[in-house]
């Protein structure tokens, strides 16, 4: 398995608070994104980093921030947290912009109350 | 505007029998397509994945097949097993497309014995 490891794996939280999750690797892969997984959406991008401290947004962006200040690690913001935001979050990785497969963490679910 | 396309939410296969996961793509710039498999509180798998230079790609069981002219490709899983029961998503990146990858929602496997 690649070596992408989420932190927290659970977290309730209530609405209005900021949340951040933690996405490292030790793949040393230049790629990383951030996925959320919600019934009938399939994954959707919140964000992606092609290097540190080099990050774009993706289709779902909105409430959301991101930061890659070291290569392993990439951690997603939630700034006031709702409850539109209570969903499953993903972390991947990949060593190529396009092209290749992107390997995932074991996910963080995450619920606003 | 889904640009990946995949109809059918669930499929019920026998143990023994092949299974056929379809999967529809809209956006003329894709080039690289690939499959992951998901088991519950787990995060995404790579399986299998094909470019568009190519119409098939097999991995022992796994074979995914291209068609281009209709922007259609399938995974078929011969012999299907009980643990192949999971959700599979298709996924596309190209260019033209946002970076990272773009999923489909899903279809979700069921091996019956």
């Amino acid at each position: 398995d690649a070596g992408i490891t989420q932190s927290p794996r659970h977290k309730v939280t209530e609405t209005g608070t900021p949340v951040t999750l933690r996405c490292h690797q030790t793949e040393n892969h230049r790629y990383m994104y951030w996925y959320r997984q919600d019934p009938g959406h399939g994954l959707r991008l919140i964000h992606y980093s092609y290097g540190v401290k080099d990050t774009d947004k993706g289709e779902v962006s909105d409430g959301y921030s991101v930061s890659r200040s070291k290569t392993e690690d990439f951690l997603l913001t939630l700034e006031s947290a709702t409850s539109s935001q209570t969903s499953v979050y993903f972390c991947a990785i990949s060593g190529a912009r396009r092209g290749a497969e992107a390997f995932f963490g074991q996910g963080t679910r995450l619920t606003v109350v | 505007d889904q640009q990946v396309k995949q109809n059918s939410p669930s499929l019920s296969v026998q143990e023994g029998r092949i299974s056929i996961l379809n999967c529809d793509y809209t956006n003329s710039m894709f080039d690289y397509f690939l499959w992951y498999k998901k088991y519950p509180a787990e995060g995404p798998t790579f399986l299998i994945s094909i470019s568009s230079i190519k119409d098939k790609n097999e991995d022992g069981r796994f074979t995914v097949f291209l068609n281009k002219s209709a922007k259609h490709l399938s995974l078929h899983i011969v012999p299907s097993q009980p643990g192949d029961s999971a959700v599979y998503f298709c996924a596309a990146s190209g260019e033209g497309g946002a970076d990272g990858l773009t999923f489909g929602k899903g279809t979700h496997l069921i091996i019956q014995p």
